[in-house]
């Protein structure tokens, strides 16, 4: 199996600030990668899809890159309500795996 | 904007098998791809498995021989039977539109395997 690992597991950021999470596969997996966001209580919703391609309806100061290896999920300037788990999840081979989550706190 | 709603049994004992449905509104399940996610108690996302409408699925190999996806079309409805659970099973289900990229989900439900 892909291993994902995201990096860090827990941040703490003030609104406004600009907030970068990593995520690192055990192998090369183009850019089959996805992002979600998770709120306390709630269900995972999908923020970026194929690497960098921004969901229909999710704001534009989230954003993402990367291909291969090593990918960057980024928000531009931190808002109150994206207080939430955010995951990784790879799609190049089957099981499609999920990093361990990086949860964000202000 | 397709919603979908998990339900089945919260409590299951162990050794029994877990029986989920999903039930979609607001679109069609044809022409597209449905899975299974799961999620322990305080800790991170399992990909279970997917099916397309169609029929042909797809399962998570540390699942593989426990799982069976099917889908009934004329109810607009998939579900999920994970056979011989353990405590270990004990998670929330979610079901979700999208094999390989979930794009909807529904809200989850919580199953515990205890006796």
């Amino acid at each position: 199996d892909i291993q994902m690992t995201q990096s860090p597991s827990s941040l703490s950021a003030s609104v406004g600030d600009r907030v970068t999470i990593t995520c690192q596969a055990s192998q090369d997996i183009n850019n089959y990668l996805n992002w979600y966001q998770q709120k306390p209580g709630k269900a995972p919703k999908l923020l970026i899809y194929d690497a960098s391609n921004l969901q229909t309806g999710v704001p534009s100061r989230f954003s993402g890159s990367g291909s291969g290896t090593d990918f960057t999920f980024t928000i531009s300037s931190l808002q109150p309500e994206d207080i939430a788990t955010y995951y990784c999840q790879q799609y190049h081979n089957l099981p499609y795996t999920f990093g361990q989550g990086t949860k964000l706190e202000i | 904007q397709v919603q979908l709603q998990e339900s089945g049994p919260g409590l299951v004992k162990p050794s029994e098998t877990l029986s989920l449905t999903c039930t979609v509104s607001g679109g069609s399940i044809s022409n597209y791809y449905w899975s299974w996610i799961r999620q322990p108690p305080g800790k991170g996302l399992e990909w279970i498995g997917y099916i397309y409408y169609s029929g042909s699925t797809n399962y998570n190999p540390s699942l593989k021989s426990r799982i069976t996806i099917s889908v009934d079309t004329s109810k607009n409805q998939f579900s999920l039977k994970l056979t011989s659970v353990t405590a270990g099973d004990t998670a929330m289900y979610y079901c979700a539109r999208g094999g390989s990229t979930c794009f909807n989900w529904g809200q989850g439900t919580l199953v515990t395997v205890s006796s």
